[in-house]
């Protein structure tokens, strides 16, 4: 049973349109996160949710909104997407919101703006 | 800017040897420490985690912490080609409730 799933595994789109990449998780985590990764290998904390509620907003531009319809799920949405979105968006869950907790990974979703 | 540096390699050790893998973190409120494998076009994976100073033994894995140099290693006793993968060091403020990974040190055994 995969414990934290991502979908599309792959998105490619061109620039200026407008996706979403859904999380779930399984393991009855409270806190879920997203994360970007450059293609240097740089992994960044975009947002954090603990049970639905919007904790962590990095520095992250206004067209990216990440919803939590209950402590599951958290999806991702991305307005206008730009060339510089290209990247791996992972998904992430731990149990609590601790700075002690190890964090889960899902797949990744591979998205690549033409 | 809170960071988390690590060579970032490739490192390349012969099969059977010892893997030393590097990391330093700038926040000296960093509480918990992970160490991340990650292999090519898949997700990080939890290798292991430390909280006090001193060593952590998990099988081949050891951790290695010492707060006052800021300073984290990873060693991987009897490497195996299976052991070629990325690995990111990720260091939690307790403020923040966050981690801050580093780039990552690629390693690449050699059969």
């Amino acid at each position: 049973d995969t414990a934290v799933s991502q979908t599309p595994k792959y998105l490619v789109t061109q620039m200026g349109n407008d996706k979403s990449i859904k999380c779930e998780q399984n393991l009855g985590h409270d806190t879920m996160y997203w994360y970007k990764q450059d293609s240097k290998k740089f992994l960044k904390i975009m947002f954090s949710y603990n049970n639905k509620e919007l904790i962590i907003n990095e520095t992250v531009p206004n067209r990216f909104s990440p919803k939590s319809p209950d402590k599951a799920h958290l999806n991702l949405h991305i307005n206008s997407l730009e060339l510089g979105d290209s990247a791996v968006y992972f998904c992430a869950s731990s149990q609590v919101y601790s700075s002690n907790q190890p964090q889960h990974f899902g797949d990744g979703t591979r998205l690549s703006i033409l | 800017q809170k960071e988390v540096e690590q060579n970032s390699g490739p490192l390349s050790v012969p099969e059977g040897a010892i893997a030393s893998l590097n990391c330093t973190y700038s926040d000296r409120g960093s509480q918990s420490f992970f160490w991340y494998r990650q292999y090519s076009g898949k997700s990080p994976e939890l290798i292991m985690f430390i909280y006090s100073n001193g060593d952590k033994e998990d099988g081949r894995f050891t951790a290695q912490l010492n707060k006052a140099s800021q300073y984290v290693s990873l060693l991987i006793r009897d490497s195996q080609p299976s052991d070629s993968a990325t690995y990111l060091c990720a260091a939690s403020s307790g403020s923040a409730r966050q981690l801050t990974f580093g780039s990552g040190t690629q390693l690449t055994v050699l059969p």
